[in-house]
């Protein structure tokens, strides 16, 4: 299947810090992507829905300037959380969808804990 | 919006037993029916999918079933293994809406005891 890489797999920082979170397909074009945060023990939620070349669409309670969204290629999408506290801390993955089936594959993941 | 449902939410099977997941949906234009396997801190993995144009679709031990009448749709896992133990999230989407955005359910966690 599709290989969809999200990079850093965990990273711990201090409260009021910026952290960066990239979701890369590898090896197709992903022209839609999306971000989900995952509590412990819970279902995944959709943040937001990342369109190559345009804005991001966030769902509703998810405040767009503190997770900023780019999406600037076609196999590259990023999550920036801004200012972050410690109930930012959770667990981020990123999917990608192929044009062709329009199946989902997710990354790894990204363990974000903020002290 | 789309609302899955998704039961039960724990299920301890003893190993060899069959396990039996069950989902709702709301949306009649929803047409694609993904099933996912979660490991503890590990990303989701699609095991088995269907698309409403298809009835049932088994894939060695694991078998999905749609309703589409009835808006449900059902993962049978047969002769169940320790490895099996994990969590299970269905969702559901509508693949012609211009971007398919999944909806999951709020998973199902499997035990499978030796």
């Amino acid at each position: 299947g599709a290989v969809v890489s999200q990079h850093p797999s965990w990273v711990i920082c201090k409260s009021g810090t910026s952290v960066k979170i990239e979701c890369r397909s590898l090896d197709f074009q992903a022209t839609t992507m999306f971000w989900y945060r995952q509590f412990p023990k819970q279902s995944l939620m959709l943040m937001a829905t990342s369109n190559e070349g345009s804005k991001a669409t966030y769902e509703q309670g998810v405040e767009k300037d503190k997770f900023l969204i780019n999406h600037a290629s076609l196999t590259l999408s990023t999550l920036t959380v801004t200012s972050a506290h410690p109930e930012d801390s959770s667990f981020y993955i990123c999917s990608a969808r192929t044009r062709l089936t329009g199946e989902l594959f997710f990354g790894e993941g990204s363990r974000l804990t903020v002290l | 919006g789309e609302n899955v449902e998704q039961h039960p939410s724990t299920l301890s099977v003893q190993e060899g037993d069959s396990a039996v997941i069950k989902c709702t949906y709301s949306d009649s234009a929803s047409n694609y029916f993904p099933w996912y396997k979660q490991e503890l801190g590990k990303r989701p993995q699609l095991i088995i999918d269907i698309r409403s144009n298809v009835g049932e679709k088994k894939d060695q031990r694991i078998a999905v079933t749609l309703n589409k009448t009835a808006k449900h749709f059902s993962l049978h896992i047969t002769e169940t293994q320790p490895e099996d133990s994990a969590v299970y999230f269905c969702a559901a989407s509508n693949t012609g809406s211009g971007y398919s955005t999944l909806t999951f359910g709020k998973g199902t966690m499997l035990l499978v005891s030796p």
